[in-house]
């Protein structure tokens, strides 16, 4: 079955040191895999998506993640934090056997302490 | 902005009302989808549209009505909600239903039912 986990539900970071957010993924087949960010009383922002190629993957606001395929993971870092990426991050991941189901996981809160 | 539209923005409706949540996306993409947010609870997929056409209800309970007239409107119809269908209702649109596409989503209508 297709599933996506985030084991934290916080992660605190000082700002300006890097932070991680965690991601693991089951799938059958190969994944697509996604990074969103939701700000308080706003919809999912998209910031970085794996589809094939590079494992390491940029995104927008300095983010990026790395595709790791033998731990099944899609880890979202950031080299310096910044207080303004203090919130609520998603991790989602899509297959490739046709049926397209798109589950997110439930999300890691990122507090970024001045 | 991310170029799809919610309203209204918040909404408190008592378990005998009939209401509804309007969705619009000005993105020129194809296929549409409902995600019902609550906390602590990864994002429940609800019903998605490709080309105006339902082609995923996953199990919802038959007081959520959705309706696509065209590729850039989409409505949830409520009706006797029950107090635990209190969340965020998020509507997401994307170029198309495949799963290498990221998802564009709205602000969302936060929903209570008293």
């Amino acid at each position: 079955a297709q599933s996506v986990a985030q084991p934290e539900d916080q992660v605190n970071v000082a700002e300006g040191n890097p932070l991680t957010v965690k991601c693991t993924y089951s799938v059958s087949g190969n994944p697509y895999l996604f990074w969103y960010v939701q700000y308080p009383n706003r919809g999912l922002q998209f910031l970085l998506k794996y589809i094939t190629g590079d494992n390491l993957v940029k995104g927008s606001y300095g983010f990026e993640a790395e595709f790791n395929k033998s731990q099944t993971s899609f880890h979202l870092k950031k080299p310096s934090a910044l207080v303004s990426d203090s919130a609520l991050y998603f991790c989602a991941v899509s297959d490739t056997s046709g049926t397209y189901k798109y589950i997110f996981g439930t999300g890691t809160r990122l507090k970024v302490l001045a | 902005e991310t170029g799809v539209t919610q309203t209204p923005r918040h909404l408190v409706m008592g378990m005998t009302n009939k209401k509804s949540l309007k969705c619009e996306q000005h993105l020129g993409h194809n296929a549409m989808y409902w995600y019902k947010q609550s906390a602590k609870k990864p994002l429940e997929l609800m019903f998605v549209y490709s080309l105006e056409e339902r082609v995923e209800n996953n199990s919802v309970p038959s007081r959520f009505s959705p309706e696509c007239p065209n590729s850039s409107h989409l409505f949830l119809h409520l009706h006797t909600l029950q107090p635990e269908d209190s969340a965020l209702y998020l509507c997401a649109s994307s170029p198309q239903r495949t799963g290498s596409y990221e998802q564009y989503f709205g602000p969302g209508t936060r929903l209570t039912v008293t």
